[in-house]
């Protein structure tokens, strides 16, 4: 399977960093976008082009890449950012969605 | 504001056939590419295809190829996702979610509330 990995699990204390990974050559050779998706809802993009935030998008999220690893940053986490996370990449004219992290705040 | 409104929950027997909606507004809806994503249960996002509904060109992903018919319908600015003969694994939430800017290497950037597929016997 080509798709990004991402760690299948993350947890965060209230108000500290959370860094979710998503790595693999798909992540190297394009961009990189990154969906949260909390429960029972739709998916919400929240980074695109790697560290571009859509309008709204608190700046405690930020992006980043380097090489083949993308890296989705949540600072001051707070409990409204327990969700399940998404990175994004293109690959042979189709959208890759990676595994998937679950992000719990403690 | 930008809306995609998708059609609602729908409970089929294997083997019928079922097409779901995905209804855009706050935007000029023949300018942007349409995409569907499919979550099963309790797992991650897979993207099944797109259709620009300015000339409904069509792009599916290999999974999906055959399995599935994506459409639209620019003078009510819906696209469709259809199925002609229902499988039990085709149980799963489906969404419509609209393409940004940019077709080659893009983002979905706003998404339909999901339409909830239910195939079983």
């Amino acid at each position: 399977s080509n798709k990004p990995t991402q760690p299948l699990s993350v947890s965060v204390a209230l108000g500290q960093t959370a860094r979710i990974t998503c790595g693999g050559d798909i992540v190297g050779s394009d961009n990189v976008h990154w969906y949260q998706q909390k429960p029972g809802q739709a998916p919400v993009l929240v980074i695109y082009r790697n560290n571009k935030r859509p309008s709204g998008i608190p700046e405690r999220f930020s992006g980043s890449k380097s090489g083949n690893t993308a890296t989705l940053t949540i600072s001051r986490a707070q409990a409204g950012d327990e969700a399940d996370y998404y990175c994004q990449g293109w690959d042979s004219n189709t959208y890759v969605f990676g595994t998937g992290t679950e992000v719990t705040v403690l | 504001e930008v809306q995609l409104e998708q059609s609602g929950a729908e409970v089929k027997e294997p083997g019928e056939s079922l097409k779901i909606s995905c209804k855009g507004s706050g935007y000029k809806f023949t300018s942007y590419w349409i995409g569907w994503v499919r979550q099963m249960p309790g797992k991650g996002l897979e993207w099944m295809g797109i259709v620009y509904p300015g000339d409904s060109d069509t792009r599916y992903s290999p999974s999906f190829q055959g399995q599935v018919t994506i459409s639209a319908d620019k003078s009510i600015n819906t696209a469709y996702l259809q199925w002609s003969s229902l499988k039990a694994s085709d149980t799963a939430m489906y969404y419509c979610a609209r393409l940004g800017q940019w077709l080659v290497d893009g983002d979905f950037d706003y998404w339909g509330q999901g339409t909830l597929v239910t195939v079983s016997s």
